[in-house]
């Protein structure tokens, strides 16, 4: 089956940290693979995406490369900020249903990021 | 502004009372999709929609119905409310099935 695993948190790090999240991932076919990020209190919001092997997803100083052969999409950023505290989640998209791009995520990582 | 818009924020219901949660989006979008979020085990995929008139089950479809008579809206049904249910709904939508946008949420608790 399609599946996606997350590094176990709660994740916390001094600002200016380095931050590594690992994510890997099951799945049958080429998946897109994303990672997503939620605020408290908000919805999710797309971090970065990469829908092919080798491509590197970034955005906001994070950065992530799709690698098929260890079937991996581990989230980067070099320098954490007190503001990069939230909840992460890796995902990948697969077709269902009529060509229907379904979500199947990971159970989510807190990191909290103390000045 | 553009976006997922979901209603209520907040509710609380008795065990088997039932409620319809709303979802609404302005951008055209043929996919919307539904997730609940529980502590530690992510988001998971309750029913989702190709377009108006088209609907399937996700992973976790037990207790709720759907129905998508028109591009922008796509509520989500509890029939018979039970504790089970109590978690934080999320309404997503896509047009091209990359970038899914996301609500707010709807935190549901059942007593």
């Amino acid at each position: 089956g399609n599946s996606v695993t997350q590094m176990e948190g709660p994740v916390t790090l001094s600002e200016e940290a380095f931050l590594t999240i690992n994510c890997t991932y099951t799945a049958t076919g080429y998946p897109s693979l994303f990672w997503y990020v939620q605020y408290p209190g908000e919805g999710l919001q797309l971090l970065l995406k990469a829908t092919k092997a080798d491509d590197k997803g970034s955005n906001k100083g994070f950065e992530a490369t799709y690698r098929k052969e260890t079937t991996s999409f581990h989230l980067e950023k070099g320098s954490v900020q007190v503001s990069d505290s939230a909840v992460y989640f890796c995902a990948l998209k697969i077709s269902g249903y009529q060509g229907a791009q379904k979500l199947v995520f990971g159970q989510g990582t807190r990191l909290t990021i103390n000045p | 502004n553009a976006g997922v818009t979901q209603t209520p924020k907040f509710q609380v219901l008795k065990t088997g009372q039932s409620m319809t949660l709303q979802c609404a989006q302005d951008m055209n979008h043929e996919y919307m999709s539904w997730y609940r979020q529980d502590p530690g085990m992510g988001l998971r995929l309750i029913h989702y929609s190709v377009g108006a008139g088209i609907t399937d089950q996700g992973e976790v479809p037990n207790g709720y119905n759907v129905s998508r008579s028109t591009t922008e809206d796509f509520p989500l049904r509890l029939l018979s409310a039970a504790p089970s249910q109590t978690s934080v709904y999320f309404c997503a939508s896509s047009y091209e099935g990359d970038g899914y946008t996301f609500g707010s949420g709807t935190r549901l608790t059942v007593v």
